[in-house]
């Protein structure tokens, strides 16, 4: 499967404790994007990356967020000190760095916040 | 500010009947407009994208600028068109925002 992967797909944690979610983009797309989406909503934009520059953040993303791309290919997502606000799937595309770049996205990562 | 109003959460068609899923939105510029879809237990995948002006699985849409409009419309819907769809307006930056999604259901 030469698409997005996320791992892993499915994570349980106790509010408080720190996760971190892992996306592998298609390997010749330079942006990466996290969204976040919640039941009943389309997916609302976090962060994205240019190679290894995070260019965008958005407000949604608070200071317990953070998001990295060392080496310009995949990236984590970490969540520290979890809310059970922050339960919601969490989805990674990936595209081309060009006008009307298509998005391919990853099965996204479901995280629940007990 | 960039806003995608999608006003149905449901629609409930027979199959053969017409399909129309409405999408507005609202920005200052000149628009990208999109439509994903997601079948069940599959992931978000792109259908069609305002600028290519092509018919993907008999689905087309318009953009109506006067209106602000960019709705997706199939003449004779299909059981295997059951599915969540989402409206998403780029503009300036490379940022998508999605409207909340329309589930169509297709009964046969």
């Amino acid at each position: 499967d030469t698409g997005v992967s996320q791992n892993p797909r499915h994570k349980i944690t106790k509010r408080g404790q720190n996760v971190t979610f892992r996306c592998d983009p298609i390997s010749e797309h330079n942006r990466l994007y996290w969204y976040r989406q919640t039941l009943g909503q389309g997916p609302e934009f976090l962060t994205y990356f240019q190679n290894e520059a995070q260019l965008e953040k958005s407000r949604l993303l608070s200071d317990r967020f953070s998001a990295e791309r060392p080496k310009g290919s995949f990236s984590t997502l970490e969540i520290q000190r979890t809310e059970q606000g922050d339960s919601a799937m969490y989805l990674c595309a990936s595209s081309l760095a060009r006008i009307g770049g298509e998005q391919y996205f990853g099965p996204g990562t479901r995280l629940t916040v007990t | 500010a960039q806003r995608v109003t999608q006003p149905e959460k449901l629609l409930s068609v027979f199959k053969g009947a017409p399909v129309e899923l409405k999408c507005n939105y609202s920005y200052s510029g000149s628009p990208e407009l999109f439509w994903y879809v997601q079948y069940s237990r599959q992931r978000l995948q792109l259908l069609l994208r305002h600028i290519s002006r092509e018919s993907i699985k008999g689905f087309t849409a318009d953009l109506n600028k006067g209106e602000t409009s960019f709705h997706l419309k199939k003449p004779f819907a299909q059981e295997e068109d059951s599915a969540m769809y989402y409206c998403a307006l780029r503009g300036g930056s490379y940022i998508p925002t999605f409207g909340r999604g329309t589930s169509l259901i297709v009964h046969p």
